[in-house]
């Protein structure tokens, strides 16, 4: 049983450009959460999601930011027109179910904007 | 919301001795605690849980404290080795989003 696929693990993007970040969670779970990690901070939540629904999208930006979970494929974090203070490590962690089960996190992803 | 406040920011101790590490919560309505250990530049990776009806659980050198009187809850590593020197994170939660502290680096010097 594979864990949660994230890819690319790094990338690197100039100011202006879209970054897209995609995950897997593993076999059998639903439920997607994306967080961002800043250098020596804690894990910060951004958004929640199910097949085909975001659920909770509090802890993302306004604008810029956008996050889907097909019912085929990855989910994907997309940050358009990035800047500087988008560069962070990014992690996407699956469950079996919301409330108080288990999450299991990916690998990450590296944001560098340059 | 909930808060989570972690303490301390970094510890260091020598191999053999225990370490501590504490966290406070808001939210009387959490539930469930997990500890997550993340080794430099890897994922984070749960370590032990504790649910609400249970103070106290163990898994070999691992133990977790919870009060919730007093909405606390500790992470305690007895024997501590290299190998267990990483940034170690708390969170709470009773909803599906676990509210996480800000991490503590623990650093076991051989």
């Amino acid at each position: 049983n594979a864990g949660v696929m994230q890819n690319p693990r790094h990338l690197v993007r100039r100011r202006g450009q879209e970054a897209r970040l995609r995950c897997s969670p593993m076999k059998g779970h639903s439920h997607v959460y994306w967080y961002r990690q800043l250098p020596e901070e804690g894990l910060k939540f951004m958004v929640y999601l199910q097949k085909e629904n975001i659920i909770d999208e509090s802890g993302m930006p306004k604008e810029r930011f956008s996050a889907e979970f097909p019912k085929e494929g990855p989910s994907i974090l997309r940050i358009q027109q990035v800047v500087r203070g988008d560069s962070a490590a990014y992690f996407c962690a699956s469950s079996e179910g919301q409330d108080d089960y288990e999450q299991y996190f990916g690998p990450g992803t590296r944001l560098t904007v340059t | 919301g909930e808060n989570v406040e972690q303490h301390p920011s970094t510890l260091s101790v020598q191999e053999g001795d225990s370490a501590v590490i504490k966290c406070t919560y808001s939210d009387s309505a959490s539930n469930y605690f997990p500890w997550y250990k993340q080794e430099l530049g890897k994922r984070p990776q749960l370590i032990i849980d504790i649910r609400s009806n249970v103070g106290e659980k163990k898994d070999q050198r691992i133990a977790v404290t919870l009060n919730k009187t007093a909405k606390h809850f500790s992470l305690h590593i007895t024997e501590t080795q290299p190998e267990d020197s990483a940034v170690y994170f708390c969170a709470a939660g009773g909803s599906y989003i676990p509210t996480f502290g800000r991490g503590t680096s623990l650093i076991v010097h051989p």
